[in-house]
């Protein structure tokens, strides 16, 4: 099974800041044929369903506001929130579905500092 | 608008049994790979179970191969997920979840969920 590392575990951001988590997969979702990394990131507010805000490692789901945004190619993939909002206060999943069993990474819980 | 809703969740004993059902609606049912994802209390999510559009194709995760069984009915746009001989360790939120119309895809949306609990 591919495994998914996020880091940091947690972090503290002032409104306005930048956050940025980083997700590293044990082998790489990145399919040659295509060129597309089989990577998605989620945000999961308290007593919610995860909601799917990127897919393809950087397309942005419809809806989701522009200032996240996502990176990375091959193992080491990176989630950004330009500006942080108190609504983004969450933890945030990244997951492949480069092989079956799709897995997910520990989470990051992000708050306000 | 995709809707999910999952019911027959609840508390039972290690090596007892439990149907999932969900109600899906909002989308053609039929067209799409669905999915059973769960989240153990203060745990990231775990997929579970796939299953293709026909029915015909069905993937699961190691820790409950050969004790669930994922399961379809277009007609009523329903999704099932029969578990059987549960452990403690099974315990966790089971979310419905909307595949794509290939077997790897994200996961979107994803139903509200219903609470499984084993113990004794």
């Amino acid at each position: 099974d591919i495994v998914m590392t996020q880091s940091p575990d947690s972090l503290a951001v002032s409104l306005g800041e930048r956050a940025t988590i980083n997700c590293k997969s044990s082998q790489t979702v990145l399919y040659s044929s295509n060129n597309k990394n089989y990577l998605a990131w989620y945000q999961q507010k308290p007593g919610q369903p995860p909601k799917l805000l990127i897919y393809w490692a950087s397309t942005r789901e419809s809806g989701v506001p522009d200032r996240f945004s996502g990176s990375g190619s091959g193992r080491d993939f990176t989630l950004t929130i330009s500006s942080l909002q108190a609504e983004d206060v969450a933890i945030y999943y990244c997951q492949q579905y480069y092989t079956t069993p799709r897995t997910f990474g520990q989470g990051t819980k992000v708050e306000i500092k | 608008e995709v809707q999910l809703v999952e019911s027959g969740g609840g508390l039972v004993q290690p090596g007892g049994s439990l149907r999932l059902s969900c109600a899906a609606s909002g989308f053609t049912f039929s067209n799409y790979w669905m999915s059973w994802v769960r989240q153990a209390p203060g745990k990231g999510p775990e997929w579970v179970a796939n299953i293709k559009q026909d029915g015909n194709e069905k993937y699961y995760v190691d820790s409950v191969k050969g004790r669930f069984t994922i399961s379809r009915d277009n007609g009523k746009n329903s999704l099932y997920l029969q578990m059987n001989s549960l452990r403690v360790e099974d315990t966790a939120v089971y979310y419905c979840a909307k595949d794509g119309d290939m077997p790897l895809n994200w996961i979107d949306p994803w139903g509200p969920g219903t609470l499984v609990t084993v113990s004794s």
